[in-house]
């Protein structure tokens, strides 16, 4: 069974820096591009970043691009997300999603539960 | 990176069909067979609906149904059910490794 469990959200202050992480388990993680999607509260989906299954190929939303550091580790089946100059429109519950494909050309077919950010003061 | 257009919200009666679309361009939707829908619940995760436009993952319902014609993208859902009242996402791919999804519609079973 595919399971994409996130973590590393929390409360943080305008300007600041957090990590999001993705443990996943049930599939070879190192065959598939992986991506983090974001949802604000009461609104839609939003793409984020994403990365191909040897980071050969790195991708960010322009609302993210220059702020936001996606990255990957195979070993320990793990995805990253490193934010940084947290602004308050970066609230919202991040989603880690698995894409369909090894260089994220296809859909996103599991989703972990999210992992809600904050930004306030 | 405009979000694809989507209705705010459609309707119908247990039994009905709907019909949800999906407004991209030619740099998303009308370039490329990369067209998925996902279904979310309140509160849950995103469930992958339709994948390549019409094809279906394995324990979704024959219900759900996709097409595409130019650059909008369409979700038919037939024989709705109380269960199917739901936020619905469409997503193309965008070119370059990039994604876009639509602004969402509220199905409401009435």
């Amino acid at each position: 069974e595919v399971q994409l469990v996130e973590s590393g959200g929390g409360l943080v202050q305008p300007g600041r820096s957090l990590r999001l992480s993705c443990a996943a388990s049930g599939f070879t993680f190192d065959d598939y591009a992986m991506h983090w999607v974001r949802q604000a509260p009461g609104k839609g989906l939003e793409w984020v970043s994403g990365i191909s299954w040897n980071s050969g190929s790195i991708v960010y939303a322009d609302s993210v691009k220059g702020r936001f550091t996606i990255s990957r580790d195979n070993a320990k089946n793990s995805l990253y997300l490193q934010m940084n100059s947290l602004r308050a429109e970066d609230m919202a519950l991040y989603y880690c999603a698995k894409d369909s494909d090894s260089y994220g050309y296809g859909w996103h077919d599991y989703w972990g539960q999210g992992t809600l950010v904050t930004v306030s003061s | 990176q405009s979000a694809l257009t989507q209705p705010a919200s459609v309707s119908g009666s247990p039994g009905q069909s709907i019909t949800l679309s999906c407004t991209g361009t030619s740099s998303d939707v009308g370039s490329y067979n990369l067209v998925s829908w996902y279904q979310q619940h309140p509160g849950k995760a995103p469930k992958l609906m339709i994948y390549e436009g019409s094809k279906r993952p394995s324990g979704v319902s024959n219900r759900f149904s996709g097409s595409k014609s130019g650059n909008t993208a369409s979700l038919t859902i037939s024989g709705l059910q109380a269960e199917d009242e739901a936020d619905y996402y469409c997503c193309s791919y965008a070119g370059s490794s990039t994604y876009v999804f639509g602004t969402g519609t509220k199905v409401t079973v009435l």
